[in-house]
């Protein structure tokens, strides 16, 4: 059973503040990496991809890939109520389509 | 641009009833298409995908199926609602670059 785990949180951090979201994945095999934003009652959005080791930024958004580790976190900076959300990691693992398994998601808040 | 589709936005059915959803995509060809179920509280469960026309795979067995009639359309059905059909479902598409993009779903609810 290939896995993603994040922490269901509920994560709260002040405005301003570095949001850390945290995410683990069982197939080392794994290629491609995601981070969506969900809204309550809402779809999923793409806010993040990152397919090799290290960091990629956009703007207040910073993804990081560690594949020896199996691990990947998103890091919001200068962070905003608006960013409170559910965000989920997903990862398309080998052999599988390009099928998306997604974790259960980490719920922010960021209070004003 | 892409666009995808996907109605009704809320239905509310008995159990033992039909169920229709269906979901299609504007602006590209040959696309990748999935449906997923999202409980109340809980992650994105993948229920069918679809790499082409007639083409349909299932990863978890249940009442539904699904069905791909055109290039750009994908459908959701059951014959008889459960109780435990109940949940967000959602319609995706990908063209294999990067990830999926969803439909804005529809909130099922079998009373």
């Amino acid at each position: 059973q290939k896995e993603v785990e994040q922490n269901s949180g509920p994560l709260s951090v002040p405005e301003g503040a570095i949001a850390s979201l945290n995410c683990t994945y069982s197939d080392r095999g794994s290629q491609s990496f995601f981070w969506y934003r969900q809204y309550s009652g809402k779809s999923p959005e793409l806010i993040m991809f990152i397919y090799s080791n290290g960091d990629k930024e956009d703007g207040r958004f910073t993804a990081q890939l560690n594949k020896a580790s199996q691990y990947v976190s998103l890091l919001i900076r200068d962070s905003q109520p608006s960013d409170s959300a559910t965000y989920l990691c997903a990862v398309i693992s080998s052999g599988s389509a390009r099928q998306l398994t997604f974790g259960s998601g980490t719920q922010l808040t960021v209070l004003p | 641009s892409q666009t995808i589709h996907q109605w009704p936005a809320t239905l509310v059915q008995p159990v033992g009833s039909p169920l229709s959803l269906e979901c299609t995509v504007e602006g590209t060809s040959n696309p990748n298409l999935y449906w997923y179920r999202q409980a109340a509280g809980r992650g994105l469960q993948l229920l069918f995908y679809s790499v082409g026309i007639g083409q349909i795979s299932s990863e978890v067995p249940q009442n539904l199926s699904a069905s791909r009639p055109q290039d750009r359309q994908f459908i959701l059905s059951s014959k008889k609602l459960l109780l435990s059909d109940s949940g967000f479902y959602l319609c995706a598409w990908s063209d294999n670059n990067y990830g999926y993009t969803f439909g804005s779903g529809t909130r099922l609810t079998v009373v």
